[in-house]
């Protein structure tokens, strides 16, 4: 069955530390692959997307995401968190249909 | 931005009663919506797929009698609650795809619709 496996349910990290989020998923076709992010009383909007090319992918407020294929991984990272990126981050898979599959999420939360 | 928007945003009912929760897309169209259910502190549930002009298509275990989904027009889908009852209790969000092609493309999501059943 196709899913999505996020590897942290909860991270604590002071302002400035390193953030990488992990992401697997199971699906043997094609993909496109996102991110997205649901800040404290807003709704769910994408972060990054990666459909094809440079598998290094790089989104809003300097967050970025590398496909590794082989690995079927699709982790999120950012070299210097802030307070204002607490936040619930899903990762999620498009697959054909238009379906959409998303992981468990991981809050982050960033100390000021 | 594509906006996509929900009403209502909270709504507490009697069990045994229905309640209908709206998904519009504001300045865009959309012959397909997607209606999730979100438990607390987990993901998003596909619950099924709203086709304008068709049967909606529903997940695996989710009862298409409970959830009546229609997709009136190309800027709204509505989703009924029917005789809802304590455990149909959740936050359901709706959303939008923005690109078309073979595999799915960005969501973009209502706010969501907190239901309350006492």
């Amino acid at each position: 069955a196709q899913s999505v496996s996020q590897h942290n349910h909860h991270v604590i990290l002071s302002e400035a530390a390193s953030l990488e989020l992990g992401c697997n998923y199971s699906y043997g076709g094609t993909v496109n692959l996102f991110w997205y992010v649901q800040y404290p009383g807003q709704h769910l909007q994408l972060l990054l997307k990666y459909f094809s090319g440079d598998p290094l992918v790089k989104g809003i407020k300097g967050f970025e995401a590398e496909f590794i294929k082989s690995k079927f991984s699709f982790n999120l990272r950012k070299p210097s968190v802030q307070w204002s990126d607490t936040a619930e981050y899903f990762c999620a898979v498009g697959t054909g249909g238009f379906k959409t599959i998303f992981g468990a999420g991981t809050r982050l939360f960033v100390k000021a | 931005g594509a906006v996509v928007s929900q009403h209502p945003s909270w709504v507490i009912c009697k069990s045994g009663t229905s309640v209908k929760i709206e998904c519009r897309s504001l300045d865009f169209q959309a012959t397909t919506m997607f209606w999730y259910r979100q438990f607390p502190k987990q993901s998003l549930m596909l619950m099924a797929t709203s086709n304008e002009g068709s049967k909606a298509t529903y997940e695996q275990g989710v009862e298409k009698d409970k959830f009546l989904i229609n997709h009136a027009s190309l800027t709204l889908s509505t989703l009924t609650v029917t005789s809802a009852h304590p455990e149909d209790s959740s936050f359901y969000i709706c959303s939008a795809p923005g690109g078309g092609g073979a595999v799915a493309d960005t969501q973009y999501f209502g706010p969501g619709t907190r239901l309350t059943v006492l």
